[in-house]
């Protein structure tokens, strides 16, 4: 079956600092993989997403490669803000079964930024 | 434009109730999926609705169902509720039922069953 694994937190760094969260998957089909973050209060939105290998996502600064070879789909950020701080949580879709598995995700990181 | 939206937002029931939540789509999107979210976990997949027809369920108990109506707003249904129930519920829309990652989330609600 599919599952994700990203590194647990909190992750707390000051700000400017730079951040790598670790995400890991196992999929059985052409997984496409996403990253979720949820800001204290908010719903869960989409931050950046990648659909197949080697491809690229980025939004607000962050960015993550959709690396095959190592099943995996690292968030980085060069310089973090404080407003940064929220749940992050990595997911992918299969969807070579058409996605109507639904997303899976990753248990999530709670990132702190300290000024 | 509004958001997905989820009603009520807080609710608590006791073991073996029923509970009702229900879902609003943002305007034009067809697809509605439900997550269930237990603290410190991420979303889990419950089901997947488009254009009124279940497309994909997790793995998910008996007891656990839902609809889509013809204005594809949606409820979840949740009967002889468990203490393990207890969990924040999320509804997410989609344009389409193959969008699977892009999702629309509300900001759920949270049952908590004594």
């Amino acid at each position: 079956g599919n599952s994700v694994t990203q590194m647990e937190g909190p992750v707390t760094l000051s700000e400017e600092a730079f951040l790598t969260i670790n995400c890991t998957y196992t999929a059985t089909g052409y997984p496409s993989l996403f990253w979720y973050v949820q800001y204290p209060g908010e719903g869960l939105q989409l931050l950046l997403k990648a659909t197949k290998a080697d491809d690229k996502g980025s939004n607000k600064g962050f960015e993550a490669t959709y690396r095959k070879e190592t099943t995996s789909f690292h968030l980085e950020k060069g310089s973090v803000q404080v407003s940064d701080s929220a749940v992050y949580f990595c997911a992918l879709s299969d969807v070579s079964g058409g996605g109507a598995d639904g997303l899976t995700f990753g248990k999530g990181t709670h990132l702190i930024i300290q000024p | 434009d509004a958001g997905v939206t989820q009603s009520p937002t807080h609710l608590i029931k006791t073991r073996g109730q029923h509970v009702t939540l229900r879902c609003s789509p943002i305007s034009g999107h067809k697809s509605v999926s439900w997550y269930q979210q237990v603290l410190g976990q991420g979303p889990q997949f419950i089901f997947q609705y488009y254009e009124k027809e279940e497309r994909g369920r997790g793995n998910f108990p008996d007891r656990f169902s839902a609809r889509q109506f013809p204005n594809y707003s949606s409820e979840l249904n949740v009967n002889a509720l468990l203490l393990g129930d207890s969990a924040l519920y999320l509804c997410a829309s989609s344009l389409f039922s193959v969008d699977a990652g892009e999702l629309f989330f509300g900001e759920g609600s949270r049952l908590t069953v004594l």
